[in-house]
């Protein structure tokens, strides 16, 4: 079973740019699609954008595309999400996920989530 | 593809069945896409529920039913518990170009 393990608190300035990791333990971190979906205050669940390990193809959602980037360290099982320019609106939970045993895009394995919080 | 259209709330009483709906999960160019419901309780890890419109994942209690009829997609919780007291979201997915959509969400009350 693959467990995620995900970076710590982050406090940035408006502006600036968060690079998030996401670690993947206990099986084939290259079979597996990963995802990252995040939750402002009050808000509900946004997707973000999506890359497969194996090659590093990667697709992002329409609100994000051009301030997000995800990319991998197939090393390390490692999935970096980076978002820059960023604005107090980007302060939330980022959650990684995986796509890992069910048909259709399900994200069944997540990560505890890493809050970003963005204030001057 | 937009975001999919989901009621801000519902509510039922334990013992109560209630069913959600999720709508626009076709879009505009006919692409067949997946649809999966997730329960997330405020503070902890969103938990997927329903996958592939109606198949649930082993662990998942069946009183949680999935179903689609045309652009609408819903989820049917049976025996309410008050646990079940969540915030509930429906997904669409599509394999061609790997782009998801999360519904807004729907805050379940168990009264």
């Amino acid at each position: 079973q693959v467990q995620l393990v995900q970076s710590g608190a982050e406090v940035k300035k408006p502006g600036a740019s968060v690079k998030l990791s996401c670690k993947a333990s206990g099986s084939s971190f290259i079979s597996y699609y990963m995802n990252w979906v995040r939750q402002a205050p009050g808000q509900g669940l946004e997707w973000m954008g999506i890359i497969n390990p194996s090659v590093g193809n990667t697709n992002y959602g329409q609100k994000l595309e051009g301030r997000v980037t995800l990319t991998r360290d197939t090393s390390t099982g490692t999935v970096y999400m980076e978002l820059s320019n960023l604005r107090s609106g980007d302060t939330a939970i980022y959650y990684c996920a995986m796509m890992t045993g069910y048909a259709g895009g399900a994200l069944d394995v997540w990560g505890p989530g890493t809050k970003v919080t963005v204030s001057s | 593809q937009s975001a999919l259209t989901q009621p801000a709330s519902v509510s039922g009483s334990p013992g109560q069945s209630i069913t959600m709906s999720c709508t626009d999960i076709s879009g505009d160019d006919g692409v067949y896409r997946y649809v999966s419901w997730y329960q997330h309780h405020p503070g902890k890890v969103p938990k997927l529920l329903i996958y592939d419109v109606s198949s649930r994942p082993s662990g998942v209690s069946e009183r949680f039913s999935g179903s689609k009829s045309g652009n609408t997609a819903s989820l049917t919780i049976s025996g309410l518990q008050p646990d079940d007291e969540a915030d509930y979201y429906c997904t669409s997915y599509t394999p061609s170009t790997t782009l998801m959509v999360f519904g807004g969400g729907t805050k379940l009350a168990v009264l």
